[in-house]
């Protein structure tokens, strides 16, 4: 089965600093998706940032980037000029290309320092 | 365009007694998730919906937790009889395909329930 770590309960950033969010992963697939989604304490989830398994290149969405390992099954979340709104719990996710359980990791909470 | 739209937001009850949370998914989307997340965890898949029938309810407790989603659009997931370490925020989403083509999912904000 699936498995997704992240190492770290808790990060704090100060405002317009960067902070960097590890996610490791166990699969023996080689076609699969990787996901950041942020949980604010209205607990919805928001979809940060995806990446696609067969793509060499680094997925980007505005301030927030993935650094992604494909042979260390590592898939870290940077997020530059940190904002106050960008405090909540982070999950890491997998998904395998032919499934349809996207499997999660247990968050870190990011706080950011004004 | 709307979203996941899920109700009642936060419900309080006894243990032994039953809760219904009701879920309607964005417009045209196909599949429906419910997912139950406790507190300092992730997300947990209980059950999957493609249209009107169940794709993967794995790891849904029967014996306890039902779920229906007549007419491939509204879902309702009751929990009869509640037992204290269900409290949780019960989360639904929905995607315009099954999740295996990658699609993003989207999720509502939850049904937070606590049972004392």
């Amino acid at each position: 089965a699936q498995t997704v770590t992240q190492s770290q309960p808790e990060m704090s950033v100060q405002e317009a600093e960067t902070v960097t969010l590890s996610c490791t992963y166990d699969t023996s697939e080689s076609d699969y998706y990787l996901f950041w989604y942020k949980q604010p304490p209205s607990r919805q989830m928001i979809l940060v940032i995806r990446q696609e398994a067969y793509k060499q290149q680094n997925a980007t969405e505005n301030r927030f980037s993935v650094n992604f390992q494909k042979a260390a099954k590592s898939f870290s979340l940077k997020i530059s000029d940190s904002q106050l709104g960008d405090a909540a719990m982070y999950f890491c996710a997998y998904l395998k290309a032919a499934g349809n359980k996207l499997t999660f990791g247990g968050g870190t909470r990011v706080l950011v320092k004004p | 365009e709307a979203g996941v739209a899920q109700s009642p937001r936060y419900k309080i009850i006894e243990k032994r007694q039953s809760v219904a949370f009701w879920c309607n998914p964005i417009s045209g989307h196909a599949t429906l998730y419910w997912y139950q997340q406790i507190l300092g965890q992730g997300p947990k898949l209980l059950i999957q919906f493609q249209n009107n029938g169940v794709v993967d309810d794995s790891q849904l407790p029967k014996d306890r937790f039902s779920a229906e989603r007549l007419k491939g659009v509204d879902s309702t997931l009751k929990i009869q009889p509640a037992k204290l370490e269900d409290s949780a925020v019960y989360l639904c989403a929905s995607s315009p395909r099954p999740q295996g083509f990658g699609n993003t999912i989207y999720f509502g904000e939850g049904s937070w329930l606590t049972v004392v």
